[in-house]
């Protein structure tokens, strides 16, 4: 199984400031056949459901807020989000879809300082 | 109305059977252009994929539950299940059922759809 592995556990951010969270997967999750990156980041906020963010590691998806952005390539991944707001307290996962079975990270908490 | 939502018993004792059923609303669930599957969230926070299949296709499952697994699709009814055997403490968590797309292309997609999630709890 490829392993996703995220850092920090935690991190705290003021309002307004930026905040990172980086995802290494064990092996690479980059297909040069397809040209694809199988790699995605999930919000969840308690008691909810995982939101799709990001996919195709750096792909915004549809209403999702330009705050949020996403690169990376092979095996290490950075989620950004760039001024951040009170709404985005919350979890966040990264997920390889790449081989089966699919993996995720075990979350990073964002938190504001 | 919810496109994804689970139901099923919320507390079932140890070595015994889970069963879950997840409800699609809309029109994609004979289309192979989707799998069709179960994460689940023990205590903690990091999720697990179970299982997964598409419509007249092949079933996969997470060769770490394999033995115990299985999922089957009612598709007069629009919905698919998860039995999950002999269960111990270690099975409580959340379980959703969620959906992934599929192309011949690029295989498959992330998960961009979920239900609400289902507590289990396994206890006596």
């Amino acid at each position: 199984d490829i392993v996703m592995t995220q850092s920090p556990d935690s991190v705290a951010v003021s309002l307004g400031e930026r905040a990172t969270i980086n995802c290494k997967s064990s092996e690479s999750v980059s297909d040069f056949h397809t040209d694809k990156t199988y790699l995605a980041w999930y919000q969840q906020k308690p008691l909810q459901p995982p939101r799709l963010l990001i996919s195709w590691a750096s792909i915004r998806e549809s209403g999702v807020s330009d705050r949020f952005s996403g690169s990376g390539f092979g095996t290490e991944f950075t989620l950004t989000i760039s001024s951040l707001q009170a709404e985005d307290v919350a979890l966040y996962y990264c997920h390889q879809h790449y081989t089966t079975p699919p993996t995720f990270g075990q979350g990073t908490r964002v938190e504001i300082k | 109305q919810q496109p994804l939502r689970e139901s099923g018993p919320g507390l079932v004792r140890p070595s015994e059977t889970l069963s879950l059923t997840c409800s699609v609303s809309g029109e994609s669930f004979t289309s192979r252009d989707f799998y069709w599957g179960w994460v689940r969230q023990p205590l903690g926070r990091q999720f697990e994929w179970i299982g997964s299949f598409i419509y007249a296709g092949d079933t996969v499952y997470n060769p770490s539950l394999k033995s115990r697994v299985t999922i089957s699709a009612d598709t007069a009814n629009k919905r698919f299940s998860l039995r999950l055997r002999s269960v111990t403490a270690a099975d409580s968590g959340v379980y959703y059922c969620a959906r992934q797309k599929y192309s011949a292309r690029y295989s498959s997609y992330a998960f961009d759809v979920w239900g609400q999630g289902r507590v289990v709890t396994v206890s006596s």
